[in-house]
């Protein structure tokens, strides 16, 4: 079964303290692997998109990596504007079928 | 501004009532999607359309029925719903559904409809 887990569900970080964000992912076959940021009251926005193992990205603070089974969105030295929930999403090459996680609740301290 | 506006953004219905939720996309997608979301639980994916035909239909009870009438304009139609079904709706596009590597399946979502049955 295809099936996105997101951790850790909340993270309290101060400003200037970086850290990463984990996304597991099951799928059969990827067609890629998506990270959204939400912020309350507002739909998902899109980051990225990584389509195979070793593949990076960069957006300003955010750098986004790919295993077979895994992903990371590193923060470097968070601002209290990244302070948001960050979704990860895969596509599996069977069908039209998105699987989203349940996503990890960033906030950043002044 | 991401280039999907959803109207209403917020409804309040009762069981009996029959309302209907619009989403508009002004990026010259092709491909529109449903989407909910409840606190707690992932996005569920309820329809997918490509060129205003249907591709998928998650297993929606049948009280949800989505219209699209063409690759800009996609509809909700509610009728008859449960308490269970409160929750954001949220609409989204991408130019179009491909295989491999391809930026075509990128979604870009709406602000979304925030429903409340009573």
């Amino acid at each position: 079964e295809d099936q996105v887990t997101q951790s850790p569900e909340a993270l309290r970080l101060q400003e200037g303290e970086s850290s990463s964000l984990n996304c597991s992912y099951t799928v059969s076959g990827l067609r890629g692997l998506f990270w959204y940021r939400q912020d309350p009251g507002k739909g998902p926005e899109f980051l990225f998109t990584l389509y195979s193992a070793g593949e990076e990205k960069e957006k300003e603070r955010l750098k986004a990596t790919l295993t077979k089974k895994e992903s990371f969105l590193h923060i470097t030295a968070p601002k209290p504007e990244d302070s948001a929930t960050y979704l990860c999403a895969v596509q599996g090459t069977t069908g039209n079928q998105f699987y989203f996680g349940t996503g990890t609740s960033l906030t950043v301290i002044p | 501004e991401t280039g999907v506006t959803q109207t209403p953004r917020h409804l309040v219905m009762g069981m009996t009532n029959k309302k209907s939720l619009k989403c508009e996309q002004h990026l010259g997608h092709n491909a529109m999607y449903w989407y909910k979301q409840s606190a707690k639980k992932p996005l569920e994916l309820m329809f997918v359309y490509n060129f205003k035909e249907q591709t998928e239909n998650n297993s929606v009870p049948s009280r949800f029925s989505p219209e699209c009438p063409n690759s800009s304009h996609l509809f909700l139609h509610l009728h008859t719903l449960q308490p269970e079904d409160s929750a954001l709706y949220l609409c989204a596009s991408s130019h179009g559904l491909a295989g491999g590597r391809s930026s075509y399946n990128e979604q870009f979502f709406g602000p979304g409809t925030r429903l409340t049955v009573l």
